[in-house]
């Protein structure tokens, strides 16, 4: 069964970097049809999109984090990573990794995440 | 970009009551990339709809999910106490709406 782990500090000083890791077990990073994301929820608030990776490297970011946002991919660990740089408290959530699935059928080409980790608080604070 | 705008923002029923939420986009979105997420507190999302109509595994057959174009609708025909979460709908993996919480009355 597919299982997703996010790991990396809990605390991190204003305008520093944010750097967090994910790491998939049970199944293979590198396999087609699937890209690998993070999502954030700031306390008692919604959910938002960060960006999402697939194994070969290829990128996309949410517009409106996009300059502060790197995902990376390390499909010999079977792990992939976000760096946020120049944190606030504005950055201050929990952030969760997923597996973004990306499916065609002979009609239609499905998108959406079904599995995801339990999620790690980061705190920006000095 | 293509925005999400989910209502009501807190929906109040009482067990065995019909649910109805709602999702609009701010342009068409092709029904196949538009799904529901159920959250409860302390909990990760959990993916109940994609493809606009269509269950996830497992999910019980009182959740259902319908629209098309700009318009989406999540039903949950009869309220269990678990059902009472805040739900979430996101268009292509990618943007989510604001959320409905569905509480209990």
């Amino acid at each position: 069964q597919l299982q997703l782990q996010e790991s990396g500090p809990g605390l991190v000083k204003p305008s520093e970097t944010l750097s967090l890791t994910c790491t998939v077990s049970g199944g293979s990073i590198s396999t087609s049809s699937y890209y690998w994301g993070w999502i954030r929820q700031p306390p008692g608030k919604g959910l938002e999109w960060i960006g999402s990776i697939y194994y070969n490297g290829n990128t996309y970011y949410n517009p409106s984090l996009k300059s502060r946002v790197t995902i990376s991919v390390d499909t010999s660990r079977n792990q992939f990573s976000l760096k946020l740089i120049s944190v606030t408290a504005a950055d201050t959530a929990v952030y969760y990794c997923a597996r973004r699935v990306g499916v065609a059928t002979s009609l239609y080409y499905y998108y959406f995440m079904d599995v995801w980790g339990k999620g790690t608080t980061v705190t920006v604070s000095s | 970009e293509i925005v999400l705008t989910q209502s009501p923002g807190t929906l109040s029923l009482s067990p065995g009551e019909r649910a109805t939420l709602s999702c609009r986009a701010s342009q068409s979105v092709s029904s196949s990339y538009l799904a529901w997420y159920q959250q409860k507190p302390g909990q990760a999302p959990r993916l109940l709809i994609y493809g606009a109509s269509s269950r996830a595994t497992g999910i019980p057959d009182r959740f259902s999910g319908s629209g098309s174009g700009t318009d989406f609708t999540l039903t949950i025909s009869r309220l269990e106490p678990e059902d009472f979460a805040v739900y979430y709908c996101q268009q292509s993996g990618k943007t989510f709406g604001q959320g409905t919480k569905v509480e209990i009355k």
